[in-house]
């Protein structure tokens, strides 16, 4: 599986658009972008997934840069709920039976 | 219903006992997994069972050892407990082996002393 490379903090107000990077330079064409997240103490959440084209889904939207070397989770209006670890995991998207690989990922802080 | 129900949410137990965790999901998934997240947070898959066959088996002490009478339970049980055994252990589900939809419980934080 391709490597991601994340920040690992970020701060985000309270109302405003949480905007997560992610590099994942040696993609391959047929890997997907998987994102989920781990609220303190809790087990992680799934969140989105995509391949090339931009999804979004009742949580957040995810966008893709067209070669496919990075990516952006948007948390559209970040509320304090949304305090987590975020983190972006690529693989293939077959029945290969490989599970997924949680890197140290991108601790959002959302403050008031 | 919880989705992805594990037992005991805490255990607390002493070097060189055996203990087991339970882990049941309702979701109809065919996948289930074991996951390791350490006092570093690190998450770390340790086994995957898909319709009750072993897929997926890393490099973890044969102490450790997966069960799973049916695709809807996933038991580990863990021999001669060590003090580096201490950790958060996570079960989860996914409808497929793909990637997506994993559903995780809530963990068991076992704590060797």
């Amino acid at each position: 599986d391709a490597k991601t490379t994340q920040p690992p903090s970020m701060d985000c107000a309270e109302g405003r658009a949480a905007n997560l990077p992610c590099n994942h330079s040696t993609i391959s064409g047929n890997e997907y972008v998987y994102w989920y997240r781990q609220i303190h103490s809790q087990g992680p959440q799934y969140i989105i997934h995509g391949l090339k084209n931009n999804e979004t889904n009742e949580m957040a939207s995810l966008i893709i840069t067209e070669d496919r070397k990075s990516s952006t989770l948007i948390l559209p209006h970040a509320t304090l709920r949304d305090t987590a670890v975020y983190y972006c995991i690529v693989r293939l998207n077959s029945n290969s039976g490989y599970a997924l690989n949680f890197g140290k990922g991108t601790s959002l802080l959302v403050t008031p | 219903d919880t989705a992805v129900s594990q037992t005991p949410k805490y255990l607390v137990t002493q070097m060189g006992n055996d203990k087991s965790i339970k882990c049941e999901q309702n979701l109809g998934h065919d996948t289930m997994y074991w996951y390791k997240q350490d006092s570093k947070k690190f998450l770390k898959i340790m086994f995957s069972y898909n319709n009750k066959e072993l897929i997926i088996n890393e490099t973890v002490p044969n102490r450790f050892s997966p069960k799973s009478p049916d695709k809807a339970h996933l038991n580990l049980h863990i021999n001669s407990l060590e003090l580096g055994d201490s950790a958060v252990y996570f079960c989860a589900s996914s409808p497929t082996k793909r990637g997506f939809g994993y559903t995780f419980g809530s963990g068991t934080r076992l704590t060797v002393v």
